[in-house]
This record gives C-alpha cells, structure tokens and sequence, in this order.
C-alpha cells in the first residue's frame, strides 16, 4: 500500500496521560500536515512540515502538543497532559510541492477518546 | 462566518436521484477540494478543482471563481454514496486546506 497510512488508528487514553501519534507519508512527498476533526465539524489545521522542517503552527496547536518529522519521512503528534477536550480525529496528508497543485493525500485518520 | 459553508448541512435522498451539495468561499484560492468521508474517518479526494468543471463516473464537480461557489453532483445516486462530503479550500498559494463542515448525505434504497 502507498498511500498515507497512521498508527494508531484509535487510541483510548485517561485525561492527563500523554499520546503519541505517528503518521506515514507517501514515499516521494516531502510536505505533511496534521489537521484535527472534531465530531460534526470539518477537519482543522495544525501545523505542516517542509521536509523536516515545521514551517506552520496553528494557535490551535497549545504547549501540550508537539509534533516531529525529524528526517523529513514519517511524523509524531504528541499530546501531553491529554484533555477531554483533544478528543478527536487527527488526520495526517502529505503533499509534493512540484505537483502542479500541491494536492494533498489523506491518511485514515487516528482516533482519540479521553476519558 | 466561516471562509468556507456549506448545504445543506443534511440531505437524504432516495436511491436514483440527483443530488447537488453546495459550497461558497469568502477568499481568495488557488484550489478547491471536494473530499468524501465515510465512518470510520478516511477522507478520500473527489475531486482538486481550480476552474471549470470536472467529471468521474457519476460524480461532477464545478466551480465559478468570480462567484466563489463550487457544487458537487451526483447523478443516479446509490446508497453507496452515502457519506460525509467535503468542500476544503487552498488560500492564495498558502499550503494549508479550509474546510467546510461538511454535508451529511444518506441515500435510500
């Protein structure tokens, strides 16, 4: 398969333990983007990476999270102190920036339930 | 007010029919998506658009640029094609999608 692929594609967690989330690019993008989606709403963005670097924060993105894409491959979303609130689906795309429209390409997203 | 709406918000349809979903954008772009979400969470790319119109199977997407409005088709609509649809735009030549919230449509057999 070559598509965008997460792990995990849920995780059940207790509010204030931290999660780690990873995502797989298509092999040749070098752009990736993490977005949030909340129950009934459309996905949001939260930050994107230019190879390795991070190049876009969303304020939406808090101290508690970070996010890694240390050798411009795969990412981690890692989210501290987990709230009720970051209960969500967080999806990952990755992009190549030659493409004549820099289309993006969706993983399956991760499932995040806070207890 | 979002960049991005969309309607309706619902729609049921009975098996056969054509269905329009709408989606009006308050910015400048360079691109529109329309994505198609099942349960279970995967988005999936219709359709990247960034004027006239576009066809794949019984699925037909069009935009006007100078309305800033883009409608998603479905012709001889199945139950299949049930599903959340959704319209994302790219600002500018900004890397990062807007998105609606999405149309929830439930075709019945």
């Amino acid at each position: 398969d070559t598509g965008v692929s997460q792990d995990p594609r849920h995780k059940i967690t207790k509010r204030g333990q931290n999660v780690t989330f990873r995502c797989d690019p298509i092999s040749e993008h070098n752009r990736l983007y993490w977005y949030r989606q909340t129950l009934g709403q459309g996905p949001e963005f939260l930050t994107y990476f230019q190879n390795e670097a991070q190049l876009e924060k969303s304020r939406l993105l808090s101290d508690r999270f970070s996010a890694e894409r240390p050798k411009g491959s795969f990412s981690t979303l890692e989210i501290q102190r987990t709230e009720q609130g970051d209960s969500a689906m967080y999806l990952c795309a990755s992009s190549f920036d030659k493409s004549t429209y820099n289309e993006q390409f969706f993983g399956p997203g991760t499932r995040l339930t806070v207890l | 007010k979002n960049e991005v709406e969309q309607s309706p918000q619902n729609l049921t349809a009975q098996e056969g029919e054509f269905i329009t979903i709408n989606c009006s954008y308050s910015v400048g772009i360079s691109a529109l998506h329309w994505l198609q979400q099942h349960p279970g969470g995967g988005i999936v790319s219709l359709f990247m658009l960034s004027s006239g119109k576009k066809k794949h199977g019984r699925l037909i997407a069009t935009i006007n640029i100078q309305e800033k409005h883009s409608s998603l088709h479905i012709t001889a609509s199945h139950p299949r094609d049930s599903a959340v649809y959704i319209c994302a735009v790219r600002k500018g030549y900004g890397n990062k999608l807007v998105f609606g919230a999405g149309t929830i449509l439930r075709v019945k057999s």
